[in-house]
Order: C-alpha cells, then sequence, then structure tokens
C-alpha cells in the first residue's frame, strides 16, 4: 500500500512554456500532498503544501503564481511551472501523507532548455 | 529555521560491515522518519518513529529517536551492496497549521562488495 505516482517522469520544454506534473495517490486518499525540489547532491526543499478544496500553502521565496497547484481530488495534485526559465530545471517530487508518514513520488526530472 | 545536521556526509564500507548514520537538531521534533534515496527516484520511507526513546528495527535496519526529541540514529547491520544510496533523515513538526517534514542534506553511503 501506500504508492504515490509522478507523471510525466521526464520532460524537456523550451523556455517560456509552461509544464503540468501530475501527482496521485494509488491507493489511498489525501487530502494533504507536498511538493519539493531537489538539486542535485541536494536535499529536499519544500515547496509548498498541497490540501484537497483549498489553496495551497507556499514556503518563503516560492513564487505562487510561477508555480500553480491545484489539489482538485482526494488522489491527485498537479504542479505546472509556468513560463518555464533554465533556473527551473531541477527534480521535482510530490509526496502524499497517510497518518503521521509521508510517502514520495518517483519525481519528474525537468530539463528547461 | 529548523535544520538537521546529519551525519556522515558519505561512508564507504565492505559488504558485511554495520553501519550507523545519526541526526541531530536544536529543534523537537513530533515525528522522526528514514528515508533511503536511490539516484532518479523518490525517497522511500524505511522507519518511521514516533516517541521519545521509541527504538524501531525493519529487518536489518534499526533506528531510535532521542530522548529529548532532537535527535535520531540509524543502523543496518550487515550491510549488502544494494544498501548503496543517499539515506536522509526527516523530522516532522506542526508549523503554520500543517505537518511538515524537514531533511538532513544526507549521508551517501557505498558498500564495496
Amino acid at each position: 500500500g501506500a504508492v504515490v505516482s509522478q507523471h510525466p517522469s521526464r520532460v524537456i520544454c523550451k523556455s517560456g512554456t509552461s509544464v503540468k506534473i501530475e501527482c496521485r495517490s494509488l491507493d489511498f486518499q489525501a487530502t494533504t500532498m507536498f511538493w519539493y525540489r531537489q538539486f542535485p547532491k541536494q536535499s529536499l526543499m519544500l515547496m509548498a503544501t498541497s490540501n484537497e478544496g483549498s489553496k495551497a500553502t507556499y514556503e518563503q521565496g516560492v513564487e505562487k503564481d510561477k508555480f500553480l497547484i491545484n489539489h482538485a481530488s482526494l488522489t491527485l495534485s498537479t504542479l505546472t511551472v509556468t513560463s518555464a526559465h533554465p533556473e527551473d530545471s531541477s527534480f521535482y517530487i510530490c509526496s502524499a501523507r497517510q497518518g503521521f508518514e509521508q510517502y514520495f513520488g518517483p519525481g519528474t526530472r525537468l530539463t528547461v532548455t | 529555521g529548523q535544520q538537521l545536521n546529519q551525519s556522515p556526509q558519505s561512508m564507504f564500507i565492505q559488504e558485511g560491515e554495520d553501519v550507523s548514520m545519526n541526526c541531530t537538531s536544536s529543534s523537537i521534533f513530533n515525528t522522526w522518519l528514514w528515508y533511503k534515496q536511490d539516484p532518479g527516484e523518490g525517497p522511500v520511507l524505511l522507519i518511521a518513529l514516533y516517541k521519545a526513546g521509541e527504538l524501531t528495527s525493519n529487518g536489518r535496519l534499526t533506528a531510535q529517536f532521542g530522548i529529548t526529541r532532537k535527535d535520531s540514529f540509524l543502523n543496518i547491520s550487515a550491510s549488502i551492496p544494494s544498501d548503496v544510496g543517499i539515506y536522509f533523515c526527516a523530522g516532522q513538526l506542526l508549523q503554520g497549521g500543517s505537518e511538515k517534514l524537514v531533511f538532513g542534506k544526507g549521508t551517501k553511503l557505498t558498500v564495496n562488495p
């Protein structure tokens, strides 16, 4: 149990375009999901907390108009990187909370050219 | 903000050896989690600790939640090649009305067969 999927696993886009990443909890419902960003050889940094049916809560320094989060159902949260720039290239990982534990998706590698 | 100091940063061991890594913090956490991350993948939950002083095992892995709730260690006994990866500690706390994870910087484990 407690499986989280992400789609796509890899995406390459041109600078200025938008990219949507999906995060799904496959075998449980998650009222709260989280979006993280991880640079090479670094730890995970929380970007935002996604709450089903309400607005996401963003961490300090994360632009909410650039990283749009929608948690429309108990099993799906989406992160849209708008007007992507090369510096947005990173590994984006979502997690879903079940009880007191967080289960992570496999990550999405975003490359902006 | 909260920080987790994880050590060592990297370890190189021989197959069959035992491994120990730890995390400390100046903050108190409600829950302590240990994750393993393989390259290009999301973190996988290994052990979750909920009570101060709690000692929990999962196969060859043993972890303890410090009595002050500010530290934890993870031991791996009789290491095998598939133990290779990056191990992260993560402390969970209530902040701004939601539970958040704060990650350590990771311990990169290399096991020589």
